[in-house]
């Protein structure tokens, strides 16, 4: 069985500061590691994922995610936000053993003020 | 354009009431999924399926039924519902296995009284 922890419920940010969203995980088998965006009264879209290389991944809208094996972790950052990055945001991991079972972190939410 | 369809958006049921939730994606994709997200934890896998004519239980399954009717269509019933099954429920697609991403249906709202 694999979880995820997600080490902020909230995160305030100011316009075009920067932000690090982190993400630690365990499992006992390889896994591949994502980030999912969740906007007001939508469903999720994906932001970036991890599923074998390269350590820095990045995705949509300017956000990058490094993978650190030892650490566990799977942190996500951006180093310049917007007003319209307000969201929440999830980290899953879904196990190599397993193609079908994604196990979601609680959500951090991101609220950017001008 | 549409991508994941649910139905109905919202609903209000009393306890012990049956409902079944709607999702279809016109994207070809062969694996569907649906979860249930509560404040604090996240998404939780109820049930999936892999490929069209199967299914299989996942994190959370108890007081849930599902149906793969076809390729695009996947329901979701609840037989008698309980106030613990108020949640935000999601549908979602894949082209096949966690490694493809997923894509998501806007949701379906339930309240249970």
């Amino acid at each position: 069985a694999q979880s995820v922890t997600q080490l902020d419920s909230q995160v305030p940010v100011f316009e075009e500061a920067p932000v690090e969203l982190r993400c630690n995980y365990s499992s006992s088998v390889s896994v591949y590691l994502f980030w999912y965006v969740q906007y007001p009264n939508q469903g999720l879209q994906l932001l970036l994922k991890y599923l074998s290389g390269s350590t820095l991944v990045k995705g949509i809208n300017g956000f990058e995610a490094e993978f650190n094996k030892s650490q566990t972790s799977f942190h996500l950052r951006k180093p310049s936000v917007h007003i319209s990055d307000t969201a929440e945001y999830f980290c899953a991991v879904g196990p190599r053993s397993n193609d079908y079972k994604l196990s979601f972190g609680a959500g951090t939410t991101v609220t950017v003020r001008a | 354009n549409a991508g994941v369809t649910q139905t109905p958006k919202f609903q209000v049921l009393k306890t012990g009431q049956s409902m079944t939730l709607q999702c279809a994606q016109d994207m070809n994709h062969n694996s569907m999924y649906w979860y249930r997200q509560d404040p604090g934890m996240g998404l939780r896998l109820i049930y999936y399926s892999a490929s069209e004519g199967t299914t299989d239980k996942g994190e959370v399954p108890n007081g849930y039924n599902v149906s793969r009717l076809n390729k695009r269509e996947f329901s979701l019933r609840l037989e008698s519902a309980a106030p613990s099954q108020t949640s935000v429920y999601f549908c979602a697609s894949s082209v096949r296995g966690v490694n493809q991403p997923q894509h998501f249906g806007d949701g379906t709202r339930l309240s249970i009284l």
